[in-house]
């Protein structure tokens, strides 16, 4: 058990719709991470966090929002979605002086 | 620019043969180099970071920074291996960990 957890851990939904994924980080780490990862592609950054503040962008959709809170948790908003968006979603923490990142069980989003 | 290249997306060896997967980077500052694995249906976990000079599971990794590599090395190969490898670097800037495409690695018994 990393330490993070993610929820929920399988989703189904239709297109079009806007579903939203929770991330609580490790106890004490100011960082949290999300990534896509697709059946035919390798890890894609989205977004990370530090304390509250948005640091850095990556191949983020701009259907896709994610923002955290002063408890520290995160969520990743994906709206309008597509049959394209279906993949497994990652999220990560570290803590302020270490970029070692440790990563949830993910959550399974199937869009039909 | 930063960058990390892993130039194999899929690697196949015989259970007991050496592997090796390649892992280059890009980054003008101090790296701090990590390998990552993803058994099946499962989270990443840090398999080792260059900092510890650790061996994990027999595997090993040497920062080259002549060679701007930190290629993953074990000498026997076994059928647990088979898993998907990340390698990332981390930049101290904005704490961001900055990914390999990730080779994935195939034992054969």
């Amino acid at each position: 058990d990393s330490g993070v957890t993610q929820t929920p851990k399988h989703l189904i939904t239709a297109t079009g719709q806007r579903v939203t994924l929770r991330c609580s980080p490790r106890s004490g780490d100011l960082s949290v991470y999300w990534y896509q990862q697709s059946l035919d592609q390798g890890l894609q950054f989205l977004i990370h966090y530090y304390n509250g503040e948005e640091r850095a962008k990556g191949n983020i959709l701009e259907r896709f929002s994610a923002q955290q809170f002063p408890d520290l948790h995160s969520e990743l908003n994906l709206s309008s979605l597509e049959l394209g968006d279906s993949a497994l979603y990652f999220c990560a923490s570290s803590t302020q002086l270490n970029t070692e990142a440790f990563f949830g069980q993910g959550t399974r989003l199937t869009v039909v | 620019a930063q960058r990390v290249t892993q130039p194999e997306k899929l690697l196949s060896v015989f259970k007991g043969a050496p592997v090796e997967l390649k892992c280059n980077y890009s980054y003008s500052g101090s790296p701090e180099l990590f390998w990552y694995v993803q058994y099946s249906r499962q989270r990443l976990q840090l398999l080792l970071r260059h900092i510890s000079r650790e061996s994990i599971k027999g595997f090993t990794a040497d920062l080259n920074k002549g060679e701007t590599s930190f290629h993953l090395k074990k000498p026997f190969a076994q059928e647990e291996d088979s898993a998907m490898y990340y390698c990332a670097l981390g930049v101290d800037s904005n704490y961001q960990l900055i990914w390999g495409a990730g080779t994935k690695l195939i034992i054969k018994p």
